[in-house]
Formats: C-alpha cells, sequence, structure tokens
C-alpha cells in the first residue's frame, strides 16, 4: 500500500459527459502528478502541483483541469469526454522538494466512455 | 518523441535466472532515474533508483546499471522469481516531473 488513495475504482460514462477523479496524496507529500496511461502507451504526465499551486504542464488537454486543495488532497476534472479519453489516470504524490524524486502512485481510476 | 525508450515490450526468463531490462534515453539533461514494477490492477510500485553521479546501485535481488555515455540503464533481477512477472517501466529527470518508457512486460516462468 503506498498510501496514495484514489476514487472512485471505476467510472464509465458517456462521450459528451464531464467526471472529476480524486486523489489524497501520502501523508506528508506536498506534490500531487496526474498521469494518463492508455492501450498500449506508457504513463503520460499530464499535470503537477505542488502545495497548492501547479508546478508542471504536461500532455494535458484543455478539455482537462486539475486543482489542489489546502488539505492537500487533488481532483482532476475531465469535460467533453470522448472515446479517446478512455483509459487508466494515475495519481502520485512525493515530498515535492530537490532530491526527492520517487513518486509513489495510488492504485489509479479506470475511465470507460461509451 | 521518445526520450525515454524500452524497446523490448517483453522478456521471457526462467525461474532462478537472470532477468534483463533495458531502457535508452536521449536528453542531456536527465540526472536520475527509476524503475517501477506495475502488477496488472494496481498503480506501479517504485523499486530502485540511481544517481547520474553513481554506475551502479543495488537493493537485495535488483541492480541498476547506468551508462552516461552510452545514455543507457539497465535493470538486473538475480534470481527472477515467478512472483516478478510484472510491467517494468523504466522512468528519468531532470528537475521534478518524471518521463516514463513503455515499460516492459517480463514473465518468470517456474
Amino acid at each position: 500500500d503506498s498510501g496514495v488513495t484514489q476514487t472512485p475504482k471505476h467510472l464509465i460514462t458517456a462521450t459528451g459527459q464531464r467526471v472529476t477523479l480524486r486523489c489524497s496524496p501520502r501523508s506528508g507529500d506536498l506534490s500531487v502528478y496526474w498521469y494518463q496511461q492508455s492501450l498500449d502507451q506508457g504513463l503520460q504526465f499530464l499535470i503537477q502541483y505542488y502545495n497548492g499551486e501547479e508546478r508542471a504542464k504536461g500532455n494535458i488537454l484543455e478539455r482537462f483541469s486539475a486543482q489542489q486543495f489546502p488539505d492537500l488532497h487533488s481532483e482532476l476534472n475531465l469535460s467533453s469526454l470522448e472515446l479517446g479519453d478512455s483509459a487508466l489516470y494515475f495519481c502520485a504524490s512525493s515530498l515535492g522538494t530537490s532530491g526527492s524524486w520517487e513518486q509513489y502512485f495510488g492504485p489509479g481510476t479506470r475511465l470507460t466512455v461509451t | 518523441d521518445q526520450q525515454v525508450k524500452q524497446n523490448s515490450p517483453s522478456l521471457s526468463v526462467q525461474e532462478g535466472r537472470i532477468s534483463i531490462l533495458n531502457c535508452d534515453y536521449t536528453n542531456s539533461m536527465f540526472d536520475y532515474f527509476l524503475w517501477y514494477k506495475k502488477y496488472p490492477a494496481e498503480g506501479p510500485t517504485f523499486l530502485i533508483s540511481i544517481s547520474s553521479i553513481k554506475d551502479k546501485n543495488e537493493d537485495g535481488r535488483f541492480t541498476v546499471f547506468l551508462n552516461k555515455s552510452a545514455k543507457h540503464l539497465s535493470l538486473h533481477i538475480v534470481p527472477s522469481q515467478p512472483g516478478d512477472s510484472a510491467v517494468y517501466f523504466c522512468a528519468a529527470t531532470g528537475y521534478s516531473t518524471l518521463t516514463f518508457g513503455k515499460g516492459t512486460m517480463l514473465l518468470v516462468s517456474p
């Protein structure tokens, strides 16, 4: 158990809809990262937050947004969903300080868009 | 443009033998490298890492080797066990975000 929790575990929704994925980091970790893993693809970095502030952006679509709250949990919002958004979405956390590069991953949310 | 490449999608090894998983990178700014293991329906689990100031790091049955001049790293598992069967991801960083390879599926047969 990494200490990172993600909800829900599975999500099935229709095209055009909007969903919110939730992540709680490990105790003491200030950084939260979101990744997307599609079929036959590696882990694609989406976005990072550190202590409530956006720190880095990767291949995140404009239809997607995220935020980190004062209690350090994070939410990833996916809107105007398309079939191609079906994927596993992982959240990871780390201390976020220089030299602490190890990230600890949650179990993921499997999103199916029909 | 893949900055971290794992060219072998899969690898099969017999129990007790050595498993060698390879990873190549192109970005000279990467200075810290990590290996993650992933079982189906679970998130990736951190396995072992290495800084660019070293060329080898060991942790039990797992050893990571780094060849900076060749921009190549490898993970050795000795001896391999059936429980090691999983997808292994190589990752690299030069600042705070990790860039992952696409993974290599390792199958260790009894």
